[in-house]
């Protein structure tokens, strides 16, 4: 098992660039969680999907912020336009139930320059 | 809702020391409790978890921790800190249940090792 798959492992863009990072769960995780972590906020729940549906979006901070997951093994989170308090580390994690906990991925260092 | 709480955004051991991480959660219903690690430029590991039984629970690297319930706490322990220890700890709690899903994170805590 290869685990939970984060793409790019470092960004670095333009103010006002559109951004998409990329997750791939672990297989048969029916859960996909979204975080963002800054030194000053810790780690943020930005949303979640059951079963490759929405449930929860409460903590995306913005309309510049959008996630999607067609299927089961992938899904995005876009930023357009970007900007410089974006900047984080964000990672996906998966789970199937929270009896195992979360499976994290390495995370996405994003700079917005 | 539940919460958690750690006790020290940073704590400071010298190498063979005891390391002792604390954490408090709230919950109205009986919990599941986890500790993750966060090495630098890592994601989060899962350290250990308790979910029903004994409430002392073994995990990697040599970490303990003990469920509490009369003092809603579930701390971290290491008998003899390692320099590989250095991370960032975060506790998680979750309600048990059908259905459940959800961990609420503590605010994580540093810890830095002393040779």
């Amino acid at each position: 098992d290869a685990g939970v798959i984060q793409s790019p492992r470092h960004e670095v863009t333009e103010m006002g660039q559109e951004v998409t990072l990329r997750c791939k769960p672990i297989s048969g995780h029916d859960y996909l969680f979204w975080y963002r972590q800054t030194m000053m906020r810790g780690l943020e729940l930005l949303i979640y999907f059951n079963n490759n549906v929405p449930i929860d979006d409460s903590g995306m901070p913005e309309d510049r912020f959008s996630a999607k997951m067609p299927n089961a093994s992938f899904s995005t989170l876009k930023i357009q336009p970007s900007e410089p308090r974006d900047s984080a580390v964000y990672f996906c994690a998966s789970s199937s139930t929270v009896f195992y906990g979360y499976t994290f991925g390495s995370g996405t260092r994003l700079t917005v320059v | 809702a539940q919460s958690v709480t750690q006790l020290g955004s940073h704590v400071s051991v010298s190498e063979g020391a005891l390391v002792l991480l604390r954490c408090n959660y709230s919950s109205s219903v009986p919990p599941y409790l986890f500790w993750y690690v966060q090495y630098p430029n890592q994601g989060l590991q899962l350290l250990l978890k308790y979910t029903t039984g004994a409430t002392l629970v073994k995990g990697i690297n040599g970490f303990e921790a003990e469920f509490k319930k009369s003092e809603t706490s579930f701390h971290l322990t290491k008998p003899s800190a390692h320099m590989s220890d250095a991370a960032e700890y975060f506790c998680a709690v979750s309600d048990q249940g059908a259905g459940s899903y959800q961990l609420t994170f503590g605010k994580g805590t540093k810890l830095s090792v002393i040779p």
